[in-house]
């Protein structure tokens, strides 16, 4: 039982476009909420976060959004740059451990 | 330099010999972790340490053993591998920020064929 979805394998954005990637989780005891970026032949990398005490975290270009009512969170990237094309993982973690999302692979197109 | 080392990268072994991946880290993380990668299907836990001494079960920890004697070190151990354990394998480790894992450091994974 996948306790956090990312329900679209893929996205394909323009240059310069708004690249919005979701994620939904069932466990309300996840806390804390984490993005990472995974690009091939690489492990992944730490991207951003968000407690749940908080619904929305900037980092530059990189937006965390979280409804807890819904059990949903997103990532918005603006403006998408080519060097965005990765797979990008949603994961969720409590007391114990981190679980992680399928992945959605965004592709940025020029 | 803050990293997680994985090694091997690559394997190619036969079923049922007994193999074991190597992860450490430098970073004095409490929290370790091993993940698998298939298609489709993200990254499934397989065993976390939280301490020395301390490791727990994750999503899919049948075939694979782990021990975490010293903080650094978290090797994971297939003693009979099988071909549904083609994979590719990542370690991880964190703080444990506010009593949970925080941000994860990965290694570079350990793609394992198993023939």
């Amino acid at each position: 039982d996948q306790q956090v979805k990312q329900n679209s394998p893929s996205l394909s954005v323009q240059e310069g476009r708004i690249s919005i990637l979701n994620c939904d989780y069932t466990n309300s005891m996840f806390d804390y909420f984490l993005w990472y970026k995974k690009y091939p032949a690489e492990g992944p990398t730490f991207l951003i976060s968000i407690s749940s005490i908080k619904d929305k975290n900037e980092d530059g270009r990189f937006t965390v959004f979280l409804n807890k009512s819904a059990k949903h969170l997103s990532l918005h990237i603006v403006p998408s740059q080519p060097g965005d094309s990765a797979v990008y993982f949603c994961a969720a973690s409590d007391n114990n451990d981190m679980r992680f999302g399928a992945g959605t692979r965004l592709t940025v197109k020029p | 330099e803050a990293q997680v080392t994985q090694n091997p990268r690559y394997l190619i072994t036969v079923t049922g010999k007994k193999l074991t991946v190597t992860c450490s880290q430098n970073m004095n993380h409490e929290y370790m972790s091993w993940y698998r990668q298939d298609p489709g299907l993200g990254l499934r836990q397989i065993y976390y340490s939280m301490n020395v001494e301390v490791t727990d079960k994750g999503d899919v920890p049948e075939g694979y053993k782990v021990s975490r004697k010293e903080k650094r070190n978290f090797p994971l151990i297939l003693e009979s591998p099988s071909p549904n354990q083609t994979s590719l394998y990542f370690c991880a480790s964190s703080d444990m920020g506010q009593w949970h894992p925080s941000e994860a450091f990965f290694g570079q994974g350990t793609r394992l064929t198993v023939v």
